[in-house]
């Protein structure tokens, strides 16, 4: 089975500070993805990376950014966080292949909170 | 206007109902299209694709209009475990980057 896992459930944090959400995958996945989930927006893409050290602009990237140093991990960086900022973020890895119909496995979810 | 839509329910059913869900898509160059499930305060997981011939997994029936840019999900005997948000989840383009409807609440009530 695949697993994706991330550092933390919950976290709360306040206003300036700089926050790291941390991502693992485990089944040799070249696709990794951040998302933040927002009641009545659904899932939004912040940064995607289709490879080690490779990043790409997602929908909302203002505010945040990512690091891929090994293939299995991927970060997001929140460099002063803001109240609005406050959000569930979802970690998400897929395989690269020639289907277009590849299956994005997530994360639990880190549900952040910014007083 | 959104990407893709949908309507976001709830959904309440008795447990035994059939169910269908509607999406629809903004850009008519899109590539494959998804039904995936979230549950309360889970991450979501992919239900089935969604291919031109329209596809059917057990209980789960999936459709696409190309035409009219839309797909749907049709639910029969619905179970309480079937209580969930279904998010409809589309690919715009070549590669793996998805964009996900805000979710349809289905509620199954005994």
């Amino acid at each position: 089975d695949v697993k994706v896992t991330q550092s933390s459930r919950y976290l709360v944090k306040r206003t300036g500070e700089k926050v790291f959400l941390e991502c693992v995958q485990d089944m040799d996945h070249e696709n990794m993805f951040w998302y933040r989930q927002d009641p009545g927006l659904g899932l939004r893409l912040i940064y995607f990376s289709y490879d080690v050290k490779m990043k790409e602009k997602g929908d909302i990237p203002e505010g945040y950014s990512v690091s891929r140093e090994k293939k299995e991990r991927f970060s997001l960086i929140l460099e002063s966080a803001s109240t609005n900022q406050t959000s569930m973020y979802l970690c998400a890895s897929s395989l690269t292949s020639g289907s277009p119909y590849n299956e994005q496995f997530f994360g639990p979810g880190t549900r952040l909170t910014v007083l | 206007r959104k990407e893709v839509e949908q309507d976001p329910g709830p959904f309440n059913v008795p447990e035994g109902a059939t169910v269908a869900f509607n999406c629809t898509y903004s850009n008519s160059a899109s590539q494959s299209f998804f039904w995936y499930r979230q549950d309360c305060r889970k991450e979501p997981k992919l239900l089935m694709s969604v291919y031109s011939s329209g596809n059917e997994d057990g209980r789960f029936t999936a459709q696409l209009n190309r035409a009219s840019q839309y797909i749907s999900l049709l639910i029969r005997d619905s179970k309480l475990s079937d209580s969930a948000t279904y998010l409809c989840v589309v690919n715009m383009r070549h590669g793996n980057k998805l964009v996900f409807g805000a979710g349809t609440i289905l509620r199954v009530k005994s």
